[in-house]
């Protein structure tokens, strides 16, 4: 049981190129998430699914795509990379039947840094 | 905007010293409070999930309270070991956006030996 992973770990980008990243979970879970932290923030939310074939918007959704159309994977795209989406990518999931209060399991994060 | 707030920024004790830190966030609509523990390179621990006014919580030496009336939750470790050394982050859930949670930046403990 892996629980939450992310691929790939670290990555570099040049301005304007684009990238996708993955994140897998085994624990059948209905919600999954993406969030980015930054240096002296809290974890803020990009974008988010309640199920497989659904996506939604979070708080900080500009500049990237995302795609569940497996459960298990939640895909996160950025088409044009800048320098402000230079940060650790952290990847959430959570069983959420019962309508929440319930733990969201992380992923290792992503670091990604844009040139 | 929801605020949530973490004090102090940095902690630096001794092996044995006990340590607690704060959470502060909105008093209205409370849903859930959830505590994580982030060690560098890893993924965030689950630690606590709180719902109820009054709740206390313990696993180990670290322990949890709530109070959602007055909008703060309290981290307690005790007897701190160099193993706690890591980045306590609380976060409010809120029933929007897939049940999302909103991070404080959190609080940084190093427990020297």
């Amino acid at each position: 049981n892996a629980g939450v992973t992310q691929t790939p770990k670290f990555r570099v980008l040049k301005t304007g190129q684009s990238m996708t990243l993955l994140c897998a979970q085994d624990m059948n879970h209905e919600y999954m998430y993406w969030y980015r932290q930054d240096p002296g923030m809290g974890l803020r939310l990009i974008h988010y699914s309640v199920g497989e074939g659904t996506t939604a918007k979070g708080e900080v959704p500009d500049g990237y795509n995302v795609s569940r159309l497996k459960k298990q994977n939640f895909l996160l795209g950025l088409e044009s990379a800048a320098p402000s989406q230079t940060s650790v990518y952290f990847c959430a999931s959570s069983y959420s039947r019962t309508g929440g209060r319930e733990t969201q399991y992380f992923g290792p994060g992503t670091r990604l840094l844009v040139l | 905007i929801l605020n949530v707030e973490q004090s102090p920024q940095s902690l630096h004790v001794q092996e044995g010293d006990s340590t607690n830190f704060t959470c502060s966030f909105p008093s209205s609509n409370f849903y859930a409070l959830h505590w994580y523990r982030w060690e560098t390179a890893k993924s965030p621990e689950a630690l606590f999930v709180m719902t109820l006014n009054g709740d206390e919580k313990k696993k180990g030496r670290i322990s949890a309270t709530l109070n959602t009336k007055e909008g703060y939750s309290y981290l307690y470790i005790k007897g701190s070991q160099p193993e706690d050394s890591a980045t306590y982050l609380c976060a409010f859930e809120v029933r929007e956006y897939g049940n999302k949670l909103v991070f404080g930046a959190g609080t940084i403990l190093r427990v020297k030996s």
